[in-house]
């Protein structure tokens, strides 16, 4: 079964700071997706990847898939960021479901 | 496209009565999966169903069911309600069950057991 670890489990930080949010699992996998959760709990996908590196907006996420390692990082931080944000991955090739990390609690305050 | 949708968005029971779920994938999606989510576990795999088939199943005690109708909708079952069933339920659809198929998420059930 694969454990999936992130830190840190909560971050308050100033607006435009730059955030990292860590992510590291202990099997390999087939996918890591990030997710964000706002309060209500509606979640959205922010990012999948498998390997290398994505960019959206102020978002970019990575990943090393020899050191079992993702990272997301949020450039310019606004208080519209301030949500739940969670690490998943895809084990056996997919076939298997999500499995989750605890989650990142952000708030960047104005 | 629409999204993932579920209905219904709240639901409140009491201890020992059944609930029933439904969630709609995204037009196309034949595979939906259902998550729990609480305080204290996080957020946990159910089941997937692909094709009118479940694939795969979480760690969840045998009242927790769910089937996939020739459409692609599935409903999730939880029978004879504990206080601990009180969660957050999300379902999410992707295309197909291999790795490179994205998740997409619905807005979830909350269900309130009394």
């Amino acid at each position: 079964k694969n454990e999936v670890e992130q830190s840190p489990q909560n971050l308050t930080a100033q607006e435009g700071e730059f955030i990292t949010i860590n992510c590291s699992y202990s099997v390999g996998i087939s996918a890591l997706h990030w997710l964000q959760q706002h309060p209500g709990g509606g979640i959205v996908s922010l990012f999948m990847l498998s390997s290398g590196k994505k960019k959206h907006g102020r978002l970019i996420a990575t990943i090393n898939i020899q050191e079992k390692h993702s990272s997301l990082h949020i450039t310019a931080s606004h208080p519209r960021d301030s949500a739940v944000y969670i690490c998943a991955v895809y084990s056996g090739g997919g076939a298997d479901g999500l499995t989750f990390g605890k989650g990142t609690h952000l708030i960047i305050q104005p | 496209k629409a999204g993932v949708t579920q209905t219904p968005r709240y639901l409140i029971k009491t201890r020992g009565q059944q609930v029933t779920l439904s969630c709609s994938p995204i037009s196309g999606h034949r595979s939906v999966s259902w998550y729990q989510q609480t305080p204290g576990q996080g957020l946990q795999f159910l089941f997937e169903y692909f094709s009118e088939t479940q694939r795969n199943k979480g760690n969840f005690p045998g009242r927790f069911s769910g089937r996939q109708f020739s459409n692609s909708r599935s409903e999730m079952n939880v029978s004879t309600l504990e206080l601990g069933d009180s969660a957050l339920y999300l379902c999410a659809s992707r295309e197909g069950t291999s790795g490179g198929n994205e998740q997409f998420f619905g807005p979830g059930t909350r269900l309130t057991v009394l």
